[in-house]
């Protein structure tokens, strides 16, 4: 099915571990994003990126950076994870033009010990 | 910090009753989203509104612009239980960025 696809789903982290959680979208989209969702915080952007050879810095991109590898791929790098970054993480992904809305990916719950 | 502010935070109906949740932003908004979040789901694309006082309805979801683009609403009338759910209001400013409302969880009782 066309949409964004989130790996992993699920993950477990001690503190200081790295990861990078992959998104991907089949819908030739120019932009992607990364949010956060803690409870009662609604969704805030750590990065997008506009177009591809593109990212920005979003509203809480401290710990974190990104990678747009290509039309169809954006990672989400922690470099070395603290509890505070124990969130759910959603990719998402729009065509880019004003008015469109976003696909989001099905997410992935992070929690960091 | 937030800039788009969506009340109530939580909101209990009993099916049958109507629902209304509220988002209200500091700045004029180019446009304004709507997005539905089941539990443990993602956020799902529902509608977008563009012009100021525009209002427009799916089915039992009735979404308005206010006139100085600065708020919005949603109203579900006669809620069912498939309704359950986090609401989520998103701004767009003129910069480009869509910003969310801290989202309204709505429970319907049965």
């Amino acid at each position: 099915n066309a949409g964004v696809t989130q790996t992993p789903k699920f993950q477990v982290l001690k503190t200081g571990q790295s990861m990078t959680l992959q998104c991907a979208q089949d819908m030739n989209h120019n932009s992607m994003y990364w949010y956060r969702q803690d409870p009662g915080m609604g969704l805030r952007l750590i990065y997008y990126s506009a177009s591809e050879g593109t990212t920005d810095k979003g509203e809480v991109p401290n710990g974190y950076n990104v990678s747009r590898l290509n039309k169809r791929e954006f990672s989400l790098r922690l470099e070395s994870a603290a509890p505070s970054q124990t969130s759910v993480y959603f990719c998402a992904s729009s065509s880019g033009q004003g008015f469109s809305g976003y696909t989001f990916g099905s997410g992935t719950r992070l929690t960091v010990v | 910090g937030q800039q788009v502010m969506q009340i109530p935070q939580y909101q209990h109906v009993q099916e049958g009753e109507d629902f209304t949740t509220y988002c209200n932003s500091s700045t004029t908004l180019s446009n304004i989203q709507w997005y539905k979040q089941r539990p443990g789901g993602h956020p799902v694309f529902l509608i977008q509104l563009v012009k100021s006082g525009e209002v427009k309805k799916q089915k039992r979801l009735t979404f308005q612009f206010g006139e100085a683009k600065k708020n919005s609403s949603l109203h579900i009338t006669a809620t069912q239980t498939t309704d359950v759910g986090t609401y989520f209001c998103a701004g767009r400013r003129n910069t480009g960025k869509l910003i969310f409302g801290q989202g309204t969880t709505l429970q319907v009782k049965p």
